[in-house]
């Protein structure tokens, strides 16, 4: 079983939907909790960083930590066809030895359209 | 600002033959990270690195090498291309910061097949 466990979708959503992407993990040492975006053929980019449990909002997306049922999520609300993408999960534990080292999950891939 | 930039983008290589990828960073970041993305298995660490001179393996280190002679670059080597390491490659770098670790930057990836 993979520490990090997320569907692959792919989800199919018409504009102005609210979009709710899940990930769930086994590793009780994970303490950020991160999204990625990643466009096609693009590298992955940070869209939201939670430390620990919570619920964080940047615009139209919101994430939120559970860590006693170790399941974190991300919201987009009114979506866009530009929010069209793959969205990974990714944690980390907390400490110096960690180095920022990513554990992934296998990422949703999400289209909304117009 | 560059970021992030990874040489070369696209590689076509035969089973046996060798490579080296490039990663350059120019935010001055301590740790470095090559990671492979394959269909439904999201991003996987091959190996690390936490300052100049130091590499660590990471999950999938079999069949790479990698080395940090400067610390804005990452290596990675492939001493002998084998078909299951056909994939896209990404390299990353980050920081820690006041006690807390930082986000991860990547590079636009390098897209390997291997026949």
């Amino acid at each position: 079983q993979k520490e990090v466990e997320q569907d692959p979708g792919p989800l199919s959503v018409p504009e102005g939907a609210i979009v709710s992407l899940n990930c769930t993990y086994s590793n009780s040492a994970f303490q950020y909790f991160m999204w990625y975006r990643q466009y096609s053929r693009k590298g992955p980019e940070l869209l939201m960083y939670t430390y620990s449990s919570g619920n964080k909002e940047d615009g139209r997306f919101t994430a939120q930590v559970d860590k006693s049922s170790k399941y974190i999520s991300l919201f987009i609300r009114d979506s866009q066809p530009s929010d069209s993408a793959t969205y990974l999960c990714a944690m980390s534990v907390d400490g110096g030895t960690s180095y920022g080292k990513l554990t992934f999950g296998q990422g949703t891939i999400l289209t909304v359209h117009p | 600002n560059a970021g992030v930039t990874q040489t070369p983008k696209f590689r076509v290589l035969k089973t046996g033959q060798s490579m080296t990828l490039l990663c350059a960073q120019d935010m001055n970041h301590e740790y470095m990270y090559w990671y492979r993305q394959d269909p439904g298995m999201g991003l996987r660490l091959i190996h690390y690195s936490v300052g100049e001179g130091t590499t660590a393996k990471g999950e999938v280190p079999d069949g790479y090498n990698v080395s940090r002679l400067k610390k804005q670059n990452f290596l990675l080597g492939l001493e002998s291309a084998a078909p299951s390491q056909t994939s896209v490659y990404f390299c990353a770098s980050s920081y820690r910061s006041g006690g807390w670790n930082t986000e991860a930057f990547f590079g636009q990836g390098t897209r390997l097949t291997v026949v």
